[in-house]
């Protein structure tokens, strides 16, 4: 997992208040993922960015969330107006190439919990 | 939904072989099988692929049956840092959704002094 840099590890926030989760992929990668970890449950997909475009973005709630990924600066996910259902870990991963092939390699997470 | 179905929990002694299994009866000739581990509070670790051959890495081996409809992920001498949820993911390769892994429930292995 190292290289893979994403924070905050921790966030709280109150039903409404918005979330910003920042993901710095491993030096090298221009290809970045982000997954969402409900409690007791697997990885899902969310979205897939390169420098500044969304590729795909199948995984991600149409309401309320929102991926960039800047030509610099880190990889932001937004969640705007959080409700007790955000409540989850968000893992970026990254990759040199488009992931068709080899891995992935994840960051450690951040888990925000929304009061 | 996830193409794979693996036990929801096993255990073994530590500095002993641990095997866990995974069936994907319905893999495609196109997919690899992938494991991933991830231990408490941190992200997916990878640890072994492959296609139809065993492999094995400083970490694993992975043994494919010939039908290719079942898997084996060996950590040969289990230690206590090994005890996490092992993921067994069939991913297509050379496809435009690759990147997409699709992670089941994983099995929790549990490893004992």
């Amino acid at each position: 997992n190292a290289g893979v840099m994403q924070n905050p590890r921790h966030l709280v926030r109150r039903r409404g208040q918005e979330a910003r989760l920042r993901c710095s992929p491993m030096k090298g990668h221009s290809h970045v993922y982000w997954y969402r970890q409900l409690p007791e449950e697997g990885l899902k997909f969310m979205v897939y960015l390169q420098k500044e475009n969304i590729i795909d973005e199948s995984g991600m709630p149409k309401e309320r969330f929102s991926a960039e990924f800047p030509k610099e600066g880190p990889s932001i996910l937004r969640i705007q107006q959080v409700v007790r259902g955000d409540s989850a870990a968000y893992f970026c991963a990254s990759s040199a190439f488009r992931a068709d092939t080899g891995e992935l390699f994840f960051g450690e997470g951040s888990r925000l919990t929304v009061l | 939904d996830a193409k794979t179905t693996q036990p929801p929990s096993m255990d073994c002694a530590e500095g002993r072989a641990a095997n866990l299994p995974c069936n994907h009866s319905t893999i495609s000739g196109n997919e690899y099988v992938y494991w991933y581990r991830q231990i408490h509070s941190q992200g997916p670790q990878y640890i072994i692929h492959g296609l139809k051959n065993n492999e094995t890495n400083e970490m694993a081996s992975l043994i494919i049956t010939e039908d290719r409809k079942s898997s084996t992920l060996i950590l040969p001498h289990a230690t206590l840092r090994d005890t996490a949820v092992y993921y067994c993911i069939v991913r297509p390769v050379g496809m435009d959704s690759s990147y997409k892994l699709i992670f089941g429930s994983g099995t929790r292995l549990l490893v004992r002094p």
